[in-house]
């Protein structure tokens, strides 16, 4: 069956610091993969996806995130964090197109002063 | 611009009281969703619409229904909501390339 771990639920940074959120994902066949961003009360927002090609893939605002299909990761990086990077993220795995796409428990990221 | 649009934003609705959501895409997108989101959750899918073919999710309660009358819009009808249906109610669509969200509608049951 299709499933998506995200291990941490909270983690706290430094605003300045680099970012790294972590996502592994069971999938029979070869992925298609999102991350998304929820602010609080808001939809969600795509910040990348990984259909094919180069594993690391870049995305808005910064985000960058690199696919390893030996260990069924994908990882979501920024290098420095900001005060408005706080928010829910949810790694996410689909069939083409993002058709069904099922979504990991979230991490809340904190960022502190 | 907006792409996929949700009315209302916020719904309170009674007890038992049935209750509809809407949707509305520009996208043009064969395919729409409606996913529930509980506080500090995944959303979760309930079901999808592949043209006018309906598709529900195994566990997906009876009390929640949905239309879609043409490619645009799309409901979701709660029948008899409960306290545990207060939730954030998201609607997607998919094309070629990725989902993509409104921005919910947060309903409350009173």
């Amino acid at each position: 069956a299709q499933s998506v771990t995200q291990p941490d639920i909270h983690i706290t940074v430094s605003e300045g610091a680099s970012l790294e959120l972590r996502c592994n994902y069971s999938y029979g066949a070869t992925p298609y993969l999102f991350w998304y961003v929820q602010s609080p009360g808001q939809g969600l927002q795509l910040l990348l996806k990984y259909f094919s090609g180069d594993t690391l893939v870049q995305g808005i605002k910064g985000f960058e995130a690199e696919f390893k299909r030996s260990q069924s990761s994908f990882n979501l990086r920024k290098p420095s964090v900001h005060w408005s990077d706080a928010a829910e993220y949810f790694c996410a795995v689909g069939n083409t197109g993002g058709f069904k796409t099922i979504f990991g428990a979230g991490t809340r990221l904190f960022v502190k002063a | 611009d907006a792409m996929v649009i949700q009315n209302p934003r916020y719904q309170v609705t009674q007890f038992g009281k049935p209750v509809t959501l809407s949707c509305s895409q520009t996208l043009n997108h064969n395919v729409m969703y409606w996913y529930q989101q509980k506080s500090s959750q995944a959303p979760k899918l309930l079901f999808h619409y592949y043209d006018k073919d309906f598709n529900n999710e195994a566990d997906t309660p009876d009390n929640f229904q949905s239309r879609r009358p043409n490619t645009s819009f799309c409901f979701l009808d709660i029948r008899s909501p409960g306290l545990g249906d207060a939730a954030m109610y998201l609607c997607a669509t998919s094309g070629n390339t990725e989902a993509f969200f409104g921005q919910g509608t947060r309903l409350t049951v009173v």
